[in-house]
């Protein structure tokens, strides 16, 4: 099984840079998945990382530690669109187990 | 447009009521999901499938059940609604690949009175 922790809220100014941290512990591991929602809406994919290292999209980075059991989202150039919930999700071996997500992290960015 | 249509969009239903949940998609996935969006819990999963014909329990399977006929369609039946399934019902897709993301519907807003 696996226990994700996120934190619940975070607050960021327009035009600055945002780390949103993830933890999992977990028997077994084949990938981790980062997912942006909107109030209201339905979770969209940002990013997917199953190797250690940087993963970079735009704006949008992310980072994975196998041997930490850690990820985190990066936002840089933050804009107002941007407040929205996070979530980290991980998936267990073998193959195409579903998903596991954590609580989400709302991110809420000010002027 | 390629996607996951779920119906309806929102339902209010008395308790004791029987209510099925339809998820519809177009992109051949293999696998569909049923998941369900608490304030405070995050997404739970209900059941799944992961591919025509077979399904399997989630985290919170309890009072739904699931069949899958076909490829296209993974309808989510709860069979004597309870105010504690008053939830946001989200179905999802994918691919069936260990990298395979999930793409979610718009998600079906029940409220069991």
């Amino acid at each position: 099984g696996q226990n994700i922790d996120q934190p619940t809220e975070m607050t960021a100014t327009e035009g600055a840079i945002v780390q949103i941290n993830c933890t999992y512990q977990t028997s077994g591991f084949n990938g981790l998945f980062w997912y942006q929602q909107h109030a209201g809406e339905a979770p969209t994919f940002l990013s997917y990382n199953v190797l250690d290292g940087l993963e970079e999209k735009g704006r949008f980075s992310s980072f994975l530690s196998r041997s930490k059991g850690y990820s985190y989202l990066l936002l840089k150039e933050l804009q107002m669109k941007d407040s929205a919930s996070y979530l980290c999700a991980v998936r267990d071996p073998p193959g195409n187990t579903p998903l596991v997500f954590g609580k989400g992290t709302r991110l809420s960015v000010i002027a | 447009i390629a996607g996951i249509t779920q119906a309806p969009t929102s339902q209010i239903l008395a308790a004791g009521r029987r209510m099925t949940l339809r998820c519809t998609q177009d992109m051949r996935h293999n696998a569909m999901y049923w998941y369900r969006q608490d304030l405070g819990l995050g997404l739970r999963l209900i059941h799944y499938s992961n591919t025509a014909g077979t399904t399997g329990k989630g985290e919170v399977p309890d009072g739904y059940s699931v069949s899958r006929a076909n490829t296209d369609d993974f309808p989510l039946t709860l069979a004597s609604a309870v105010p504690s399934q008053t939830s946001v019902y989200f179905c999802a897709s994918s691919a069936g690949t260990e990298s395979s993301p999930l793409h979610f519907g718009n998600g079906t807003r029940l409220t069991v009175t």
